[in-house]
C-alpha cells in the first residue's frame, strides 16, 4: 500500500468553479501536510501548508486536515485558467528530514 | 538570489555510464534533498541531507550515491545507469526551522535524463 494516495485526474473544470482536490494517506505518523502546485516542466511550488487537523484559508485556496480518516483535501474557489497545473500533496512525520509525495492530480480550468 | 540551481537540464546516458548531477542553493538552507519524478507518479525522494557531512537514504537510494561537504553544493552520483534511471530528478532545500520554513522546500527546475 502507498503511503500517500491521490487521483491523478486529469480534472477539467470551467472558470469560476470550485475544485476539490483529495489524498489519503496510511501512516498515522504524519503531522504536517503540504499543498505543492506544479507547473508544466517546472519545479512544485509551495501553496499551503498546515499542522495536524483543521482548515486553513488562504485567499481563494482551503486546506483541510482529518487525521482522524487520514484524509486532507485542497479547496479552490472561483477557479482561474491560470490555476491550471498539477498539484501535489505532501506530507512529513515529526522531523522534516522526509517528505511523501503523492502523485498528483491534473487540473486544466477552461475560459 | 538565485535559488535553487541545477546542471545539467537535460542529458542522455548510456546502459552504463556515469554522471553527476549538481545542485546548488544560495540560501544558507541546512536541509537538502534529492528527488525523481516518473510520468503520473509524485515525487520520491531519493536521498537527502541535515546539513553539511549529513547525508541519509530516501525512498529510493540503489543506484544513487551523494556527498554533501558545502552547505551549498548537494551533488547526485548515477553510477552505472540504467534505463530504470530515466526521469526527471529535483534537488530542493529547506531552512528547517521557523514557522512556515520547516514546511517549504524551495524546488530547482530539474534535470531530465534518459538513458538508452
Amino acid at each position: 500500500q502507498k503511503e500517500v494516495e491521490q487521483d491523478p485526474g486529469p480534472l477539467s473544470v470551467p472558470e469560476g468553479a470550485i475544485v476539490s482536490l483529495n489524498c489519503t494517506y496510511s501512516n498515522s505518523a504524519f503531522q504536517y501536510f503540504m499543498w505543492y502546485r506544479q507547473y508544466s516542466r517546472k519545479g512544485p511550488e509551495l501553496l499551503m501548508y498546515t499542522y495536524s487537523s483543521g482548515n486553513k484559508e488562504d485567499g481563494r485556496f482551503t486546506a483541510q486536515v482529518d487525521k482522524s480518516s487520514k484524509y486532507i483535501s485542497l479547496f479552490i474557489r472561483d477557479s482561474q485558467p491560470s490555476d491550471s497545473a498539477t498539484y501535489l500533496c505532501a506530507m512529513s512525520p515529526y522531523n522534516f528530514n522526509k517528505f511523501y509525495f503523492g502523485s498528483g492530480t491534473k487540473l486544466n480550468v477552461k475560459p | 538570489n538565485a535559488g535553487v540551481t541545477q546542471t545539467p537540464k537535460f542529458r542522455i546516458l548510456k546502459i552504463g555510464q556515469s554522471m553527476t548531477l549538481q545542485c546548488t542553493q544560495d540560501m544558507n538552507h541546512n536541509y537538502m534533498y534529492w528527488y525523481r519524478q516518473d510520468p503520473g507518479m509524485g515525487l520520491k525522494l531519493i536521498y537527502y541531507s541535515v546539513g553539511a557531512g549529513i547525508t541519509d537514504k530516501g525512498e529510493v537510494p540503489n543506484g544513487y550515491n551523494v556527498s554533501r561537504s558545502t552547505t551549498e553544493d548537494f551533488p547526485l552520483r548515477l553510477e552505472l545507469a540504467a534505463p530504470s534511471q530515466t526521469s526527471v530528478y529535483f534537488c530542493a532545500s529547506s531552512s528547517g526551522q521557523g514557522r512556515s520554513g520547516a514546511y517549504e522546500q524551495y524546488f530547482g527546475p530539474g534535470t531530465r535524463l534518459t538513458v538508452t
